[in-house]
């Protein structure tokens, strides 16, 4: 079955720093481009970052530029994301998604996603 | 930016009817737009790539049209498990990608 898993959420204070996880089956991880989007509380999607196949390409938010980080282990079938000074914000339930055929196009798969919380 | 624009904020359609949702990118996008549906506590599941083309599994009452600038999403033969949020997203001039505030489609 072709799944993907995200992990790490949780609360943190502004400041601070988390790093979340998506394992990735059923499919050649290698051969996709991945992203991270997020959903406030009650709000739409908002596109947070992107990986190319190699994970040699990043792409980011300019709301998170600077402070995230998103990154790949291609023999782990693992994406990641590091989240550093996090404000109240960045609240959201973060998703992976998979796009569908190469860089920019649409995302096929998503996983159930990992809520982040940014409170004092 | 390519800011996405849906309408209507709402719609409550009877059981059995038609729905139709648009969405309207700030410029052109050619063809190349997508439609998510997300039902409560769930993550968002594609439903139409390219303006048109199904994804799978995706029943035929979904279907979606349009180019350019103006695209919709039309769902027939409406059921009690289609209430949910759909958004569309651009995918044609990226980063960054965009998505539309999405519409929420109640069945009455």
């Amino acid at each position: 079955e072709v799944q993907l898993l995200e992990s790490g959420g949780g609360l943190v204070q502004p400041g601070g720093s988390l790093k979340i996880s998506c394992a990735a089956s059923g499919f050649t991880f290698s051969s996709y481009a991945f992203n991270w989007v997020r959903q406030a509380p009650g709000k739409g999607l908002e596109w947070v970052s992107a990986i190319s196949p190699t994970g040699r390409s990043t792409f980011y938010a300019d709301s998170v530029k600077g402070r995230f980080t998103v990154s790949r282990d291609n023999s782990q079938s693992m994406l990641y994301l590091q989240m550093n000074n996090l404000r109240a914000g960045d609240t959201a339930v973060y998703y992976c998604a998979r796009e569908y055929y190469g860089s920019g196009s649409a995302f096929d798969i998503w996983g159930q996603g990992t809520m982040v919380t940014v409170s004092s | 930016e390519v800011v996405m624009t849906q309408s209507p904020a709402t719609l409550s359609v009877s059981p059995g009817e038609r729905a139709t949702l648009s969405c309207r990118a700030s410029q052109s996008i050619g063809s190349n737009l997508a439609w998510y549906q997300q039902t409560p506590g769930q993550a968002p599941r594609l439903l139409i790539h390219g303006t048109s083309t199904r994804a799978t599994g995706i029943p035929a009452r979904f279907s979606g049209s349009g180019s350019g600038t103006e695209f919709t999403l039309t769902i027939d033969s409406l059921r009690s498990e289609d209430s949910a949020v759909y958004y569309c997203q651009q995918y044609n001039n990226w980063p960054p990608y965009t998505f539309g505030q999405g519409t929420r489609l109640e069945i009455k």
